[in-house]
């Protein structure tokens, strides 16, 4: 098993633009969560699934945002009109679902540099 | 309401020193998890040790120990004889069951450990 997997690791994108990141979750995982960290802080929720329905989604996520699971493997977050607050670091991580334990594994991340 | 609290910014213990990590949590769902992750500067998300809202005993894995003191909604994280490899951010983790598993993650703690 190779773990959790994100690509790009790094993107810069001037304002405005469109950009979508893509995670590949450890492959027997049917829950996949996004997080936003910034320097100095711990990753804040995003979003989530469980198998490709998307069941939660943070009041803080704008309709800029939007992720899809289509069959319930791989995942992408994009994100519209990039703003310079968007600038950060992107984390997708992977958990099986049960009510004990299910301990999340994270990707690598993509960090996003909005110029 | 802040869900997880970490109060400890920054933290210095000498090597082979045991040092513990505070967390604090709030939450009214009667079932849930609690976790500690490690961040190396090189940027990884590391799962280090989970415990049950209704395990009996604290969570032991290696040098790693969770000190559970669900009446005080606390769980910190004791790491017995520091190594230099153990400098890192430090975050504590909650995930609500009967939340859709949301997880929350507190701001976190920079351990340093000295030679």
């Amino acid at each position: 098993d190779t773990g959790v997997s994100q690509n790009p690791r790094h993107k810069i994108t001037k304002r405005g633009q469109n950009v979508t990141f893509r995670c590949d979750p450890i492959s027997e995982h049917n829950r996949l969560y996004w997080y936003r960290q910034t320097l100095g802080q711990g990753p804040e929720f995003l979003t989530y699934f469980q198998n490709e329905a998307q069941l939660e989604k943070s009041r803080l996520l704008s309709d800029r945002f939007s992720a899809e699971r289509p069959k319930g493997s791989f995942s992408t977050l994009e994100i519209q009109r990039t703003e310079q607050g968007d600038s950060a670091m992107y984390l997708c991580a992977s958990s099986l679902a049960q009510i004990q334990g299910g301990e999340q594994y994270f990707g690598p991340g993509t960090r996003l540099t909005v110029t | 309401a802040q869900k997880i609290t970490q109060t400890q910014p920054g933290m210095f213990v000498q090597e082979k020193e045991a040092v513990t990590l505070d967390c604090t949590y709030d939450t009214s769902d009667p079932s849930y998890g609690l976790f500690w992750y490690k961040q190396p500067s090189s940027g990884e998300m590391i799962f280090l040790i989970y415990q049950g809202s209704y395990d009996q005993q604290n969570a032991t894995e290696g040098r790693y120990s969770l000190n559970f003191q669900k009446a005080r909604k606390s769980a910190n994280l004791v790491i017995s004889a520091s190594q230099l490899g153990d400098s890192a951010m430090y975050f504590c983790a909650m995930r609500e069951v009967y939340n859709f598993n949301k997880f929350y993650f507190g701001s976190g703690t920079k351990l340093n450990v000295k030679p």
